[in-house]
């Protein structure tokens, strides 16, 4: 069975690091690229970045670029998102999402259950 | 970038009537190597993640109720849901991935029963 679980609810302070993971089992995590989606509150999905564990290879969003850093752990199946300072506006909720790329490619089939990031002093 | 802009922002439809959202991307995303649309659907409640409907356009994924179908290329695209029923209210996107691995989400239609 496929699955993506994200790690839990964080509260942070303005100005914090902060990484958050998304595991994934029950398929082969090298084939498979791995995104990540911001909702903020009240809002609508955004396309933040993707990676390809197979070899590293990511790329961002234009309004991410710089803001968080996409990472993968081939070892653990596991794929990451950081930030090294957080503001306020990047309090939201975060999904992680499967992406099957190629000649015929598949869209986000299996979804992480979110991880929700509030960012406040 | 590749622009999705969904219409209308919010619906109301009587519960067994035909609801009809759209979608329109700023350029085509009729991938010309497999005349496939890489425009997908999905239905959003609260609480849980995004699930997809429709691939290609018009491809029901495995499970989706046919009462939901996708039409449309190029770059005007139409889902419709023939039948509401009381689990369909969610908010629903479409998403284009022409720009493999890059893509981009309309901002979403909120689906409500009238």
């Amino acid at each position: 069975e496929v699955q993506l679980v994200q790690s839990g609810a964080e509260l942070k302070k303005p100005g914090e690091s902060l990484k958050i993971s998304c595991k994934s089992s029950g398929y082969s995590f090298t084939r498979y690229w791995i995104a990540w989606v911001r909702q903020m509150p009240e809002k609508g999905l955004e396309w933040m970045g993707i990676i390809f564990p197979g070899d590293s290879d990511t790329r961002y969003g234009p309004s991410f670029r710089g803001q968080v850093t996409i990472s993968a752990d081939k070892s653990t199946s596991t794929a990451y998102l950081q930030w090294t300072s957080l503001k306020a506006s990047d309090t939201g909720m975060y999904f992680c999402a499967r992406f099957y790329g190629g000649y015929d490619p598949h869209p986000f089939d299996y979804w992480g259950q979110g991880t929700l990031v509030t960012v406040s002093s | 970038d590749i622009m999705m802009t969904q219409s209308p922002d919010s619906l109301a439809v009587s519960l067994g009537e035909r609801a009809t959202i759209n979608c329109k991307s700023s350029q085509s995303v009729l991938y010309s190597s497999n005349n496939n649309n890489h425009l997908a659907w999905y239905q959003h409640k609260p609480g849980q993640p995004p699930k997809l409907l429709i691939y290609r356009a018009s491809t029901r994924e495995s499970g989706v109720p046919d009462r939901f179908s996708g039409s449309g290329s190029g770059t005007d695209f139409t889902l419709t849901i023939s039948s509401l029923q009381p689990e369909d209210v969610a908010v629903y996107y479409c998403h284009q991935y022409y720009t493999t691995p890059h893509g981009s989400f309309g901002q979403g239609t909120k689906l409500e029963i009238k």
